[in-house]
């Protein structure tokens, strides 16, 4: 297992267009969490899933913001209608419950999003 | 989840300790304190993590207060390597659940 993969790492789209986003988890864990990072400030957590179920959303998920984690497996996070406040880097985390090592909560890479 | 309060910036030389502080006054008694680093346009990487005892790994060392109100994360070396945005938070170990993330420290290490 090589960690969270996000993909793509990098997405260029013009403002009013639908972008989608891929994260595959650590295989053996159940829970997936999405983050926002703008420059310059900590993760903003935005939802996560336990399985196939989204158990929390944040506020920041406006109505253009959806995420699924159909199977159980992977997860999608889509917005649509962009809009240049939607630039950020885009972070998948993953963790088991009931955690397993010494954090059990591991986070990708990220997908940077740009918005012209 | 508690909030932390870190420094916006330190420096630090090559070779010497790095001695990154964090305030969280306000934790809950079954909180951890959970140290990760963002090196640019990477993720989040664990370091550490303790509840009230001392911890110390291959990478850092952690020191929590007897009031559990405020840390210390160590690096004994510093190297040019650990430049990086250290962040603080606090987190339920068994909820594993949502983080909340300060703005974190920036750490330089100049040579």
């Amino acid at each position: 297992d090589t960690g969270v993969s996000q993909n793509p790492r990098h997405k260029i789209t013009k403002r009013g267009q639908n972008v989608t986003f891929r994260c595959d988890p650590i295989s053996e864990h159940n829970r997936l969490y999405w983050y926002r990072q703008t420059l310059g400030q900590g993760p903003e957590f935005l939802t996560y899933f336990q399985n196939e179920a989204q158990l929390e959303k944040s506020r920041l998920l406006s109505d253009r913001f959806s995420a699924e984690r159909p199977k159980g497996s992977f997860s999608t996070l889509e917005i649509q209608r962009t809009e240049q406040g939607d630039s950020a880097m885009y972070l998948c985390a993953s963790s088991s419950s009931p955690p397993q090592g010494p954090d059990g909560y591991t986070f990708g890479s990220g997908t940077r999003l740009t918005v012209v | 989840d508690a909030k932390t309060t870190q420094p916006p910036s330190m420096d630090c030389a090559e070779g010497r300790a790095a001695n990154l502080p964090c305030n969280h006054s306000t934790i809950s008694g079954n909180e951890y304190v959970y140290w990760y680093r963002q090196i640019h346009s990477q993720g989040p990487q664990y370091i550490i993590h303790g509840l009230k005892n001392n911890e110390t790994n291959e990478m850092a060392s952690l020191i929590i207060t007897e009031d559990r109100k405020s840390s210390t994360l160590i690096l004994p070396h510093a190297t040019l390597r650990d430049t990086a945005v250290y962040y603080c938070i606090v987190r339920v170990y068994t909820n594993a659940g949502k983080s909340t993330f300060g703005d974190g420290t920036t750490l330089t290490v100049k040579p």
